[in-house]
């Protein structure tokens, strides 16, 4: 089951802040963040362990709540290289194997 | 410094046909997988690897076959190919364990089956 993402688009002016969340149905291991720009592959941003933990990657962090089975991913002073999908990947456990869903995106736009 | 490497990278088929989907990355990664791209959907996995040898099903299996008899390659196979599998593909792998490990990805086939 993929999990959710909010919202499902979303346009910034440049310098603007966004959040983008993320949640599952799934008890979680963890949490993968990818940024897609049109045309391209998804590119890696951060993976959040269990732990609550957040994690930074320039303007860009995000941070794990477990117990909540949620993600968010927070987007501050936006640039317009931040334009693309973001997907979140929810890792659970699935037939022994550790497996990582994604979400459907969140289509970012930023403008100057 | 390759990575990822899918071949071929855009392809029209006819229904019926069959054809498959290299993917070759060179990073010594167990985890191999294929997913596709259709729009509004997100990333949805049609099947994974974790090791050489080994294939699982993913959350969308029907209609493809995969195959992984070296470590680095995992094929992907439409056997009777139909217009529903006009997709996006991308090819990911990831090191040990996929929890902690990021994917890498490939820049994907584009398929059109008319």
């Amino acid at each position: 089951q993929q999990p959710v993402q909010s919202p499902q688009a979303v346009i910034l002016r440049e310098g603007e802040d966004a959040v983008i969340n993320c949640s599952s149905s799934k008890a979680l291991y963890s949490v993968h963040w990818y940024r897609q720009k049109h045309g391209e592959a998804p590119v890696f941003l951060m993976i959040l362990l269990k732990g609550g933990e957040q994690k930074g990657h320039d303007k860009i962090s995000a941070s794990f709540n477990e117990k909540k089975q949620q993600s968010s991913l927070y987007l501050t002073a936006s640039q317009l290289s931040y334009s693309g999908t973001y997907f979140c990947g929810t890792e659970s456990l699935s037939g022994g194997y550790q497996k990582v869903t994604f979400g459907t995106g969140t289509k970012l736009q930023v403008i100057p | 410094n390759a990575g990822v490497t899918q071949t071929p990278k855009f392809r029209v088929l006819k229904t019926g046909q069959s054809m498959t989907l290299l993917c070759a990355q060179d990073m010594n990664h167990e985890y191999m997988y294929w997913y596709r791209q259709d729009p509004g959907m997100g990333l949805r996995l049609i099947h994974y690897s974790v090791g050489e040898g080994t294939t699982a099903k993913g959350e969308v299996p029907d209609g493809y076959n995969v195959s992984r008899l070296k470590k680095q390659n995992f094929l992907l196979g439409l056997e009777s190919a139909a217009p529903s599998q006009t997709s996006v593909y991308f090819c990911a792998s990831s090191g040990t364990g996929a929890g902690n490990q990021p994917q890498h990805f490939g820049d994907g086939t584009r398929l059109s089956i008319l």
